[in-house]
């Protein structure tokens, strides 16, 4: 059975620093990845997608791919308040439509 | 650009009652999904439907139907509603062959 897994949290990061969230996922044959926030109460919002090894940067986000660890992160650079939400790693195996989603890392920046 | 609304918002039904969740997307998608999500689980695919005219089975489809009733709109149905269906609802789009969903803002349904 495909497994993405995520620590729980919560995460406390003070404003400023950089927030490092991960996941693993079970399958090899894993083919996209992506990175959902979500703030209570509301619906998840991609806010990364990575297909290959190696770094992805937009902005503050930089997604990181490992697909021989089978392991994938996102680094938020200068956290701030605002970016206090649940994080949801999300993987898509090849060919199908049946995305896996992780159960989310709750991250707090402090101010 | 309205993206992915979903109707209602909120909703309670009594065990036994029946309901449609109601979706439409304005991006021109051709791929739409339902979820639902339960405190500390991750999202959980209910149905999909890769292309207007199909559906299937996601991970969890026991109890729903759903029907794909164009390109725009994507409706999921409870028969017969039993309390483990309490939970909130996410309906989702994306373009076939890219799998970067949209959401929309979910129903939150209580069944007493």
């Amino acid at each position: 059975q495909k497994e993405v897994e995520q620590n729980s949290g919560p995460l406390s990061v003070p404003e400023g620093a950089i927030a490092s969230l991960n996941c693993t996922y079970s399958d090899r044959g894993s083919q996209s990845f992506f990175w959902y926030r979500q703030y209570s109460g509301k619906s998840p919002e991609l806010i990364m997608s990575i297909y290959s090894n190696g770094d992805k940067e937009d902005g503050r986000f930089t997604a990181q791919l490992n697909k021989a660890s089978q392991y994938v992160s996102l680094l938020i650079r200068d956290s701030q308040p605002s970016d206090s939400a649940t994080y949801l790693c999300a993987v898509n195996w090849a060919g199908g439509f049946k995305t896996i989603f992780g159960a989310g890392t709750r991250l707090f920046v402090k101010a | 650009n309205a993206g992915v609304t979903q109707t209602p918002k909120f909703q309670v039904l009594k065990t036994g009652q029946s309901m449609t969740l109601q979706c439409a997307q304005d991006m021109n998608h051709n791929s739409m999904y339902w979820y639902r999500q339960d405190p500390g689980m991750g999202l959980r695919l209910i149905y999909y439907s890769a292309s207007e005219g199909t559906t299937d089975k996601g991970e969890v489809p026991n109890g729903y139907n759903v029907s794909r009733l164009n390109k725009r709109e994507f409706s999921l149905r409870l028969e017969s509603a039993a309390p483990s269906q309490t939970s909130v609802y996410f309906c989702a789009s994306s373009q076939q062959g890219d799998y970067e969903q949209y959401f929309g803002p979910g129903t939150r349904l209580t069944v007493t």
